[in-house]
């Protein structure tokens, strides 16, 4: 089955841009959804499509693909960023959903 | 507004069953799968298998097969997810996601997690 695979911990200073990335072969025919998963919260959906936001999630949150690799950037990080993020996608030759490790994103 | 209520926590023996609720409201309960995903203690989330409410199939993930079972009840538009030959490492926060309007496989909308803990 496929797997995605991510950084288990990115920092990013306050204000400062950071990059999350989602590695895996079912990028190369998906796109990746990301999620961020707060402690105490409900995860939320924050990016999914080619580069789509529901409603609610601010404009500093975007998503990119190139290949086998998907990235989830955060322009101008504020504190309440700091959250684990979950990268996941459709698969066709395993599972149908599959996560990836998640992200801890550290705003400093 | 969409709203998903879980059953509270549960304690286990090893080689039991747990059965989870997840009552939804604020939508059209046949309109939307529902997923269930778990995650450890500092793990990662794992996906388990959806259910659409709409007739009921479902689709598990492969490391649950023949030990997951998800079902519905369209009267009270609650699921339910039920696993069997609980084991320790089956310890975990159990959540149901409502999928999102663009994509099935979408999760849109989380419940607050369900606690199980398998321990003799």
């Amino acid at each position: 089955s496929s797997e995605l695979t991510q950084d288990p911990a990115v920092s990013v200073a306050l204000g400062q841009t950071v990059r999350i990335t989602c590695q895996g072969d079912s990028l190369r025919n998906y796109y990746a959804t990301w999620y961020q998963q707060k402690p105490g919260q409900a995860t939320v959906l924050v990016i999914y499509g080619k580069n789509n936001r529901p409603s609610g999630i601010p404009a500093r949150f975007s998503g990119s693909s190139s290949g086998n690799t998907a990235s989830l950037t955060i322009t101008g990080a504020q504190a309440e960023d700091e959250a684990d993020y979950y990268c996941n996608s459709r698969d066709s030759t395993g599972n149908p959903v599959v996560f990836g490790g998640g992200t801890k994103l550290t705003v400093l | 507004q969409v709203q998903l209520v879980q059953t509270g926590a549960e304690v286990k023996k090893p080689g039991a069953s747990v059965k989870l609720s997840c009552k939804a409201s604020g939508y059209t309960f046949t309109n939307h799968y529902m997923h269930w995903v778990r995650q450890a203690p500092g793990q990662g989330l794992e996906w388990m298998g959806m259910i659409n409410p709409n007739g009921g199939s479902t689709t598990y993930a492969q490391k649950f097969q023949g030990r997951v079972t998800m079902t519905r009840d369209t009267s009270t538009s609650t699921v339910y997810m039920e696993l069997s030959s609980l084991r320790s490492e089956d310890t975990a926060v159990y959540f149901c996601a409502r999928d999102h309007n663009d994509g099935y496989y979408l999760l849109g909308y989380w419940g607050q997690g369900s606690l199980v803990t398998v321990s003799s």
